[in-house]
């Protein structure tokens, strides 16, 4: 598609399930980064892949957080053992290479029960 | 370490130009950019400007950039109501460029 496409767009689930969160980048585009958005925290920076390089994992808040990146296109952002304060807007992005303009999705909303 | 920082609310009538100001604090950024976020959707990339630059226009938008000082701003001329959203400063560190964003600043267009 044109733009960055991420699945599901609503995502509720029980304190404890593991989720799996989807991103399809724009084709073309080397950089994926994923984002989170809460109202405590506003927008916080995750992880970043670029190309085959080892990803830049800073932004984890904790090792249940987990990403990786196919064929270097589609991302998957893993969190287990979900916990209430994981709820929040993830948003995924990419850019032509690193350091250019990002694009984003639309997000992923991920509600914790 | 990197902060950047927004007023978050700003309220103009219809046809007014709106002033949306942003300081940050990584002398080393690349690019520096303005995000636009209505309810219920993602980060719409409005503008950027390089950090060598000063100004930059794009229709009604207008991007100033003073370095000395740290600060951003985006000019809205001609504010629709349609332009009401939420908009986010943000600054690409050098080094792979990931972002650091501001809290953002609710603009409300009264007709």
């Amino acid at each position: 598609g044109a733009g960055v496409s991420q699945s599901p767009s609503n995502k509720v689930t029980e304190k404890g399930k593991d989720v799996e969160l989807r991103c399809d980048p724009i084709s073309g585009h080397t950089a994926l980064y994923w984002y989170r958005q809460s109202l405590g925290q506003g927008l916080e920076f995750l992880i970043y892949f670029q190309g085959n390089s080892a990803p830049d994992k800073s932004g984890l808040p904790s090792d249940r957080f987990s990403a990786e990146r196919t064929g270097g296109s589609v991302s998957t952002l893993t969190i287990q053992r979900t916990q209430q304060e994981d709820s929040a807007v993830y948003l995924c992005a990419s850019s032509r290479t690193y350091g250019q303009p990002q694009h984003f999705g639309d997000g992923t909303r991920l509600s914790i029960l | 370490g990197e902060d950047v920082e927004q007023s978050l609310f700003l309220s103009v009538r219809e046809g007014d130009s709106s002033v949306i100001n942003c300081t940050y604090t990584d002398s080393s950024s690349t690019y520096l950019y303005w995000y636009k976020q209505e309810p219920g959707a993602g980060l719409q990339l409005l503008t950027y400007i390089f950090s060598n630059m000063d100004m930059k226009q794009d229709q009604r938008l207008t991007v100033l950039l003073n370095k000395k000082d740290k600060h951003l701003s985006l000019r809205i001329a001609d504010t629709q109501t349609g332009d009401s959203a939420i908009y986010f400063c943000a600054e690409a560190q050098m080094q792979g460029g990931k972002l650091i964003f501001g809290q953002g600043t609710e603009l409300s267009v009264k007709p």
